[in-house]
């Protein structure tokens, strides 16, 4: 599976857009980009996938850039509740996610 | 529905006990998931069941754990004897399908094994 690289942590003003951003380079034609979030002292949950199209859901908006080599997560007016830890990964449809160590949102009131 | 359940939602034993943790998936759903989560090594794949049947073992750290989902609404992780090193976070999930959807995770059990 394509490795992934995530920043550490990201601060976001609540209320405002949180824009997540993932590089996947060696992601193969195949293969899908997965966002989870894991909220503290909770399991892992989905938020949205995509392969080559913009994808949109009641929770997030995936980016997925034209050459697949990066994408990016916005959530768009991010609260409280959306402080945790966001997972991206690529996977060629697959029931192996490799989570790696993600991304630290904390919103700030 | 429910969502994936787990129990126990935590767990103190000491070195050299059996453990058993006990994971039901959400209804309808054909597959099911181990994972154990800690800081060092993060969050790991240990097991994959498919319609009941053990597809991937590869991720079981050792001979001291065994899985097992003897129907379709019924999975339990063992672990004997236990270890201090086995102390962290075990998450059960489900999906339909095993492939591209989405895993749905249960809440964990914190295990410490003293």
């Amino acid at each position: 599976d394509a490795k992934t690289t995530q920043p550490t942590s990201m601060d976001c003003a609540e209320g405002r857009a949180a824009n997540l951003p993932c590089n996947h380079s060696t992601i193969s034609g195949n293969e899908y980009v997965y966002w989870y979030r894991q909220i503290h002292s909770q399991g892992p949950q989905y938020i949205i996938h995509g392969l080559k199209n913009n994808e949109t859901n009641e929770m997030a908006s995936l980016i997925i850039t034209e050459d697949r080599k990066s994408s990016t997560l916005i959530l768009p007016h991010a609260t409280l509740r959306d402080t945790a830890v966001y997972y991206c990964i690529v996977n060629p449809g697959t029931y192996k996610y490799i989570f790696g160590t993600g991304t630290r949102l904390k919103v700030l009131a | 529905d429910a969502g994936v359940i787990q129990s126990p939602r935590h767990e103190v034993t000491e070195m050299g006990q059996e453990v058993t943790l006990r994971c039901k998936p959400i209804s309808g759903h054909n597959s099911l998931f181990w994972y154990r989560q800690t800081m060092m090594r993060g969050l790991e794949l240990l097991i994959y069941f498919n319609n009941n049947v053990p597809i991937d073992d590869s991720g079981m750290p050792e001979d001291r754990f065994s899985a097992k989902m003897p129907n379709a609404s019924f999975s339990t992780l063992k672990i004997q004897p236990s270890e201090p090193r086995d102390s962290a976070v075990y998450f059960c999930a489900s999906s339909f399908g095993g492939n591209i959807g989405e895993q749905y995770f249960g809440p964990g059990t914190r295990l410490t094994v003293t």
